[in-house]
């Protein structure tokens, strides 16, 4: 994988349901995976940042795994909810160079 | 302090106008950037600043000037853009160490008429 590659592009969900999308990235030479949430005319959040195989991170209902042997990582949303919806961005680090997938656009619907 | 501050948050030029954008942060960030984001596309590298000297363009055209006149402050200059370089420009900074994540502004949308 030369590229960082998210699916699905969007998604909708039902209030209560939980979910997950993918984000693949160039496993070789590994740094960093960055995960930011970005709601529309706001600022990209720092959700998590991970650096080692096998992490695991939470924080609330959002949580993410991460593989750099395969080059891939997880965001999991339990239980959505409305304030949910936003897009999810993962991003690749390499020194000081972050380069972003395109998004998963989340949209949670009461 | 924790953000990071985006003037002016929509700047209309036109293609002769000489125009800045301004970012900056309290942070104590050492690392800031420009990204430049295209609809629907992910934002994509411009410059990296490290401790205030330009360390990464990523072959932007010569129209954008990036300065970082101390710590905190980092300016876009433009000059004779074109109207395909309207977008979201966004900066960010981050504390230098491998486990921290980006402050990212809520950007500036730049029209070109």
């Amino acid at each position: 994988i030369l590229n960082v590659e998210q699916s699905p592009q969007s998604l909708h969900v039902q209030e209560g349901d939980s979910t997950n999308f993918t984000c693949s990235f160039p496993s070789s030479n590994f740094y960093a995976l960055h995960w930011y949430r970005w709601e529309t005319a706001k600022s990209p959040e720092a959700l998590f940042v991970m650096t080692l195989n096998g992490d695991e991170k939470k924080k609330g209902r959002i949580s993410a795994t991460l593989n750099t042997k395969e080059g891939y990582s997880y965001l999991y949303i339990k239980g959505s909810q409305p304030e949910d919806s936003a897009t999810y961005l993962c991003a690749s680090r390499a020194g000081n160079k972050l380069t972003f997938g395109g998004g998963t656009r989340v949209l949670v619907k009461p | 302090d924790t953000e990071v501050t985006q003037t002016p948050k929509h700047l209309v030029m036109g293609m002769t106008n000489k125009k800045s954008l301004k970012c900056e942060q309290h942070m104590g960030h050492r690392a800031m950037y420009w990204y430049k984001q295209k609809a629907k596309k992910p934002p994509e590298l411009m410059f990296v600043y490290s401790y205030e000297k330009l360390s990464i363009n990523e072959s932007v055209p010569s129209r954008f000037s990036p300065e970082c006149p101390n710590s905190s402050l980092l300016n876009l200059h433009l000059h004779a853009l074109q109207p395909e370089d309207s977008a979201l420009y966004l900066c960010a900074s981050s504390p230098q160490g491998r486990g921290n994540g980006y402050t990212f502004g809520s950007g500036t949308r730049l029209t070109v008429v």
